[in-house]
């Protein structure tokens, strides 16, 4: 079983609607979760970090439980400027090791 | 401005040949770590490096070897026995802090001909 499984996409999803990935992660020793954002032939950048309460930030909202050891990323209003990867990121504490997912893939339709 | 720095941006290797990848950082982060992107595929881990001197195998180190002898640089050698070197390579560092998230080099493209 891989550390961090994500939603294999790809989705496909027409401007204005609204679409969310799932992550879940095996590490119970993991401690901060990223979301990142990978365009075609570029570096991964961050999207958010996502913490324990939950967060948002304008139109994505990031949420995890830690009981479930479940992540998820919600994005709203989606654009076409939205397509890309999206990588589901695990860190666990002593050993700072980063584990992604493999990612999934959205493209947003005019 | 800090950031961290891969060079170069493209690398052709001839079959046999050893060739290193630089990777520089000036964020003050402790930890480094090198990964492998196939195309269509997601980020394995070949090697990171917690602290200066110290440095551990991740999924794909086979083929690949690493040094940390100052914090600001962890290059990446990619030998010989790396049986298909053809990916894009990334490197990324984070700080010790929690919620310390990583940041990435803009990669290296390294083509086998």
């Amino acid at each position: 079983r891989k550390e961090v499984e994500q939603d294999p996409g790809p989705f496909n999803v027409p401007e204005g609607a609204t679409v969310a990935f799932n992550c879940t992660y095996s590490n119970s020793a993991s401690q901060s979760f990223f979301w990142y954002r990978q365009d075609c032939r570029k570096e991964p950048k961050l999207l958010m970090s996502v913490y324990s309460s939950g967060n948002e930030d304008g139109r994505f909202t990031a949420q995890l439980n830690r009981a479930s050891q479940y992540i998820s990323l919600l994005i709203r209003d989606s654009k076409l400027s939205d397509s890309a990867t999206y990588l589901c990121v695990a860190l666990s504490g002593s050993a700072r090791q980063l584990t992604f997912g493999s990612g999934t893939q959205l493209t947003v339709l005019p | 401005d800090g950031g961290i720095t891969q060079s170069p941006k493209y690398l052709f290797r001839k079959e046999g040949q050893n060739v290193t990848l630089s990777c520089e950082q000036n964020l003050n982060h402790d930890a480094m770590y090198w990964y492998r992107q196939d195309p269509g595929q997601g980020l394995r881990l070949i090697y990171y490096s917690q602290i200066v001197n110290d440095f551990q195998k991740g999924d794909i180190a086979e083929g690949y070897s690493v040094s940390r002898e100052k914090k600001e640089s962890f290059p990446l050698t990619v030998t010989s026995a790396q049986k298909n070197p053809t990916a894009f390579y990334l490197c990324a560092s984070t700080g010790i802090v929690t919620y310390t998230e990583a940041f990435f080099g803009q990669g290296t493209r390294l083509t086998v001909v």
